[in-house]
């Protein structure tokens, strides 16, 4: 079975700080997708990045960065230059390719920018 | 923009009391999924459409949800009788059809969410 482990339940920064929010996965399967998703207060979630298992390049996209890294199961992401429209909950999710491709969630890390 | 409809955002009501949630996905989405995300965690899968039918509803507390998607469109989660436990959010998302094999992938789009809490 697999499994996610956001092991950060909150963060608070300052505005302008860079933050690194940390992703663990587990699984056996050698092909599957990896995924940042963001929730604001409102409720929604939203997409921000999906990578699969055979790409393990680093992607960049403004002030969001992810570290995508096999040997230690680990899909970190981090925000540089922080702002306080980040405040949100961040969740990681791991989707097995093939079958019904069924989604697991990690817990989520609330992350909190201060002015 | 294509958008995951869902309806009501905010339920409220008293323990034992029936309630439903309505979503609709995008056009054209042949898999639905309902999830269900207590304060504090992760959403949890509650039951997964491919068209009409249930492919895996294997978190679904049967005793008191059911779900259902006549059409193979727009579908409806029950509670009865609601729970205290049972106040969460409820997601709806969608997706095309998943695609086996490797190298591929269909993204769920989310709906808003119901937000529920019972009394």
């Amino acid at each position: 079975a697999q499994k996610v482990t956001q092991a950060q339940t909150e963060i608070s920064v300052v505005e302008k700080e860079d933050v690194t929010l940390d992703c663990v996965y587990e699984t056996r399967d050698t092909t599957y997708y990896l995924f940042w998703y963001k929730q604001p207060p409102s409720g929604e979630l939203v997409f921000l990045i999906r990578r699969n298992s055979f790409d393990e390049q680093n992607e960049i996209s403004g002030r969001y960065s992810w570290n995508f890294q096999k040997s230690t199961s680990s899909f970190n992401f981090t925000i540089t230059a922080s702002q306080v429209v980040d405040s949100a909950v961040y969740f990681c999710a791991l989707v097995l390719s093939g079958g019904y491709q069924k989604v697991t969630f990690g817990i989520g890390t609330k992350l909190q920018v201060i002015p | 923009e294509a958008e995951v409809a869902q309806s009501p955002r905010y339920k409220i009501t008293e323990k034992s009391q029936a309630v439903a949630f309505w979503c609709d996905p995008i056009s054209g989405h042949a898999t639905l999924y309902w999830y269900r995300q207590i304060l504090g965690q992760g959403p949890e899968l509650l039951v997964q459409f491919q068209d009409e039918s249930v492919v895996d509803d294997s978190q679904l507390p049967k005793d008191r949800f059911s779900a259902e998607r006549l059409k193979g469109v727009d579908s409806t989660l029950k509670i009865q009788p609601a729970e205290l436990g049972d106040s969460a959010m409820y997601l709806c998302a969608s997706s095309l059809y998943p695609t086996s094999g490797s190298g591929s992938y269909n993204e769920q789009f989310f709906g808003p969410g119901t937000r529920l809490t019972v009394l």
